[in-house]
């Protein structure tokens, strides 16, 4: 069983649009996190959720909302796609501040 | 200049060879990650480390907190691990890592 599942696993869209991105743990870990890729494969942190509760939101666009309905899933929504919203996008777990385990990530692509 | 640098970037060597990648940081880090990235995309936690060092299979990893540096090593290299090793320091007192930038590892045959 995949721990850290991410879907869709490509996503090509046309600039404007809204989309969202899933994912679910099946690990029991209580902290969950967005992290983007961009072309140049550098990795920043989007946002981290402990128990469901937003607890870091690094300067991420209003235009970027996640959603975390229990602390197994933290779904990610974009609204008025931009083509800079290009990237890998990598869901990510763990306890606490312990070892992360990532999903396979998203690859958005905004034509 | 960024927090978390690696080197190198790319490193190509022979199968069999003894691999050390290094990674130094500017901030203040409770622990520190390596990650392996594989062409494919995903990605693989390693280790995580706070101190001293660590042993899985051919890999080793150490870290020397005051000196705020950390090694990974790669054992009689194959090329099934070449991949993009990443390291990533979790930051005092915050839920977020900050990355390197990679360092791209290809082994020939």
């Amino acid at each position: 069983d995949t721990a850290v599942s991410q879907t869709p696993k490509y996503l090509v869209t046309q600039m404007g649009n809204d989309k969202s991105i899933k994912c679910e743990q099946n690990l029991g870990h209580d902290t969950m996190y967005w992290y983007k890729q961009d072309s140049k494969k550098f990795l920043k942190i989007m946002f981290s959720y402990n128990n469901k509760e937003l607890i870091i939101n690094e300067t991420v666009p209003n235009r970027f909302s996640p959603k975390s309905p229990d602390k197994a899933h933290l779904n990610l929504h974009i609204n008025s796609l931009e083509l800079g919203d290009s990237a890998v996008y990598f869901c990510a777990s763990s306890i606490g501040r312990g070892r992360a385990f990532f999903g396979q990530g998203t690859r958005l692509t905004v034509v | 200049k960024n927090e978390v640098e690696q080197s190198p970037q790319n490193l190509t060597a022979q199968e069999g060879e003894f691999i050390t990648i290094n990674c130094s940081y500017s901030v203040g880090i409770s622990a520190l990650h390596w990650l392996q990235q594989h062409p494919g995309g995903g990605i693989v936690s390693l280790f995580m480390l706070s101190s001293g060092k660590k042993k899985h299979g051919r890999l080793i990893a150490t870290i020397n907190i005051q000196e705020k540096h950390s090694s990974l090593h790669i054992t009689a290299s194959h090329p099934r691990d070449s991949a993009v090793y990443i390291c990533a320091g979790l930051i005092q007192g915050a839920q977020k890592l900050v990355f390197g930038q990679g360092t791209r590892l290809t082994i020939n045959p």
